[in-house]
């Protein structure tokens, strides 16, 4: 597609469910980054995939928290046991190659309320 | 990694030019110097990109002294539609990826 796609764009639920969110980054981007940004503050860093792979995965909170990325392209962001701290606005970015010096291109972001 | 010291925030009027300030003291020889502007409920975008000297585009003019240590956002002639949240960031462009560190950044507020 022409941006980065995330889906859903608004996401409620209750404590202890389990929630997905979906990003669909730019056709052949190889880099694609997952953020979490609170009310506030910037975005923090939770994982990065290079392809298939999840290169760093060293800003995931804790194992509640992991994503896939099967094919390369889309990936999920899962968390389990949902908690009310999880509230926050979840990133998804993409970039032609993990490059330092490549650019991001971000999505308009899934908003997650723990009730 | 790098990290980047911004000031919180800052004002400004329509038509001035706003200059905004990263310090990044511990840069390495091979990252580059990255801003992103982020409006209300959007992902943050970028704006410019550079390592050293001077960099401008249609958007905005970045400069960089020779030690690298800091560099300077300029924003000419800026519009209500500017106020918002600008992000310094500092990464390796050798590495295969590197963990983007955001920061707070800087709210800009550009009054009528």
């Amino acid at each position: 597609g022409a941006g980065v796609s995330q889906t859903p764009s608004n996401k409620v639920t209750e404590k202890g469910k389990y929630v997905e969110l979906r990003c669909d980054p730019i056709s052949g981007h190889t880099a694609l980054y997952w953020y979490r940004q609170s009310l506030g503050q910037g975005p923090e860093f939770l994982i990065y995939f290079q392809g298939t792979g999840a290169a760093d995965d060293s800003g995931l909170p804790n194992d509640r928290f992991f994503a896939v990325r099967p094919e390369g392209s889309v990936s999920t962001l899962k968390i389990q046991r949902t908690e009310r701290g999880d509230s926050a606005v979840y990133l998804c970015a993409s970039s032609p190659t993990g490059s330092g010096a490549n650019v991001l291109t971000f999505g308009a972001g899934s908003r997650l309320t723990v009730l | 990694l790098a990290k980047t010291t911004q000031p919180i925030s800052m004002d400004s009027y329509e038509g001035q030019e706003v200059n905004i300030t990263c310090s990044h003291n511990n840069i390495a020889t091979n990252d580059y110097i990255t801003w992103y502007q982020q409006f209300p409920s959007q992902g943050p975008r970028f704006i410019i990109q550079g390592y050293k000297t001077k960099v401008t585009n249609e958007v905005a003019s970045l400069f960089i002294p020779a030690d690298r240590k800091s560099s300077t956002l300029s924003l000419p002639r800026v519009s209500l539609s500017d106020t918002a949240v600008y992000y310094c960031l500092v990464g390796d462009r050798n590495t295969g990826g590197f963990k983007t560190i955001f920061g707070a950044g800087t709210r800009l507020f550009v009054k009528a």
